[in-house]
This record gives C-alpha cells, structure tokens and sequence, in this order.
C-alpha cells in the first residue's frame, strides 16, 4: 500500500487548458505539501497544509489553487496552464507542522504544449 | 533564497569518498539531507538539529555548524547505490515549518 500516492503521474496538454493533480497519504500525518521541481530540478515549495488548514502560500500564481478537503488529502487545480508550468509536481506529508521526515509520492510530469 | 549546494556535480569510483556543502544565508534551525534517484522521488537520509550536531548511519553522515549557517553531508567508501542528486533542506529560525531545498549536487559513482 503506497504511503503517498499521487494521480495522475504523467499530464499532457495544451496551453490554457485546466488540470488537476490529486494527492492522498495514509500515513495519518497532519501535514501535506505541494513541491514543484522543474527542469534543472530545482525543489521549489509551493504550499503546506496542516489539518486541512492553509500555512505557506509560496508566492504561487493565482492559477494554482490548492485543496484539502480532509487531513490526508490535498489536491492541486491549475487554471490556465502556461508553458512555464511543465515541471514534475511532488505531494509530500510529514507527520506535523515543524517538518521532520518529509514523505514524497512519486510524482506527476506535467508538460504544457 | 534557497540554499547554495557545492560541488553542483562530481564523479566518484566506487570506493572513493565525496563531501557536499550546503550553505545558507540565513540562520538555521535544522538542516535536512534529501536523495534522489533519477525518475523517482527525493528520499529522506536525515535531519540535524544542533549546531555541530553530527549524524549518520553506515557510511553517510553530516555535520551542521549553525554559526557559519553551513552543513557538510560525508559520504564514505561510495557504492554505486549512492549515485543520485542530493538536496539539502534547511528550516530557517523565524520561519519554522518551511523546508526551503538547495541547489542540488548531482553525484554519479562509477566502477
């Protein structure tokens, strides 16, 4: 049984399509993160939740918009895809707020064409 | 502004042993060491709290001096497993429960 899966793990569209990614852990942890890493595999935070709660919103475009509807769920919708948005988005959970292990899925590559 | 990584790649034959720096403009609470092999996602090795703290497990360990803002993972008779990128993570004082990762060195062992 995966500890964090994500869905679906390769997207291909057009620009100015919408998307979703979604992310689910069964480790019980209260903390889950969206992390882009893009082509020169930078690992960039996007955002962090803890029980379902919003705590870092990392300057991310207002496409973005992230959403847990419980603790271990947390979804990304990407309006208006641009072509600066391919990149591999990573869920990650740890078991709270002050982050100890972080526990990665496996990813989702986007490509936006 | 994330942590600067050096060397951004380097080479090993098997055997042989590497060091990588993480450096940090700012003050630090923990360091964290992450590794990732190509295609999969980043695997935690470990997370140090105290300034001068040092960790490990087999032949990976770390060292963290949090006056100079720096941490230095060691890496022992390389293996060919321990070819990946690593990326270290840094928590900084003031904005605690953010993992900001580095740059990235990318390590490949040969035989």
């Amino acid at each position: 049984d995966t500890a964090v899966s994500q869905t679906p793990k390769y997207l291909v569209t057009q620009m100015g399509n919408d998307k979703s990614i979604k992310c689910e852990q069964n480790l019980g942890h209260d903390t889950m993160y969206w992390y882009k890493q893009d082509s020169k595999k930078f690992l960039k935070i996007m955002f962090s939740y803890n029980n379902k709660e919003l705590i870092i919103n990392e300057t991310v475009p207002n496409r973005f918009s992230p959403k847990s509807p419980d603790k271990a769920h947390l979804n990304l919708h990407i309006n208006s895809l641009e072509l600066g948005d391919s990149a591999v988005y990573f869920c990650a959970s740890s078991p709270a707020l002050v982050p100890g292990e972080l526990f990665f899925g496996e990813g989702s590559r986007l490509t936006v064409l | 502004q994330q942590p600067v990584q050096s060397p951004q790649a380097v080479i090993l034959r098997e055997g042989e042993d590497a060091v990588i720096n993480c450096s940090s403009s700012k003050a630090l609470y923990s360091v964290h060491w992450y590794r990732q092999k190509h295609g999969e996602a980043p695997v935690f090795l470990m997370i140090l709290l105290k300034g001068g703290e040092q960790k490990g497990h087999e032949k990976i360990s770390a060292s963290f001096n949090e006056k100079k803002q720096q941490s230095s993972l060691y890496l022992t008779a390389s293996q060919l497993s321990y070819s990946g990128t690593y990326f270290c993570g840094t928590e900084s004082t003031g904005t605690a429960s953010k993992l900001t990762f580095g740059t990235g060195t990318r390590l490949q062992v040969t035989l």
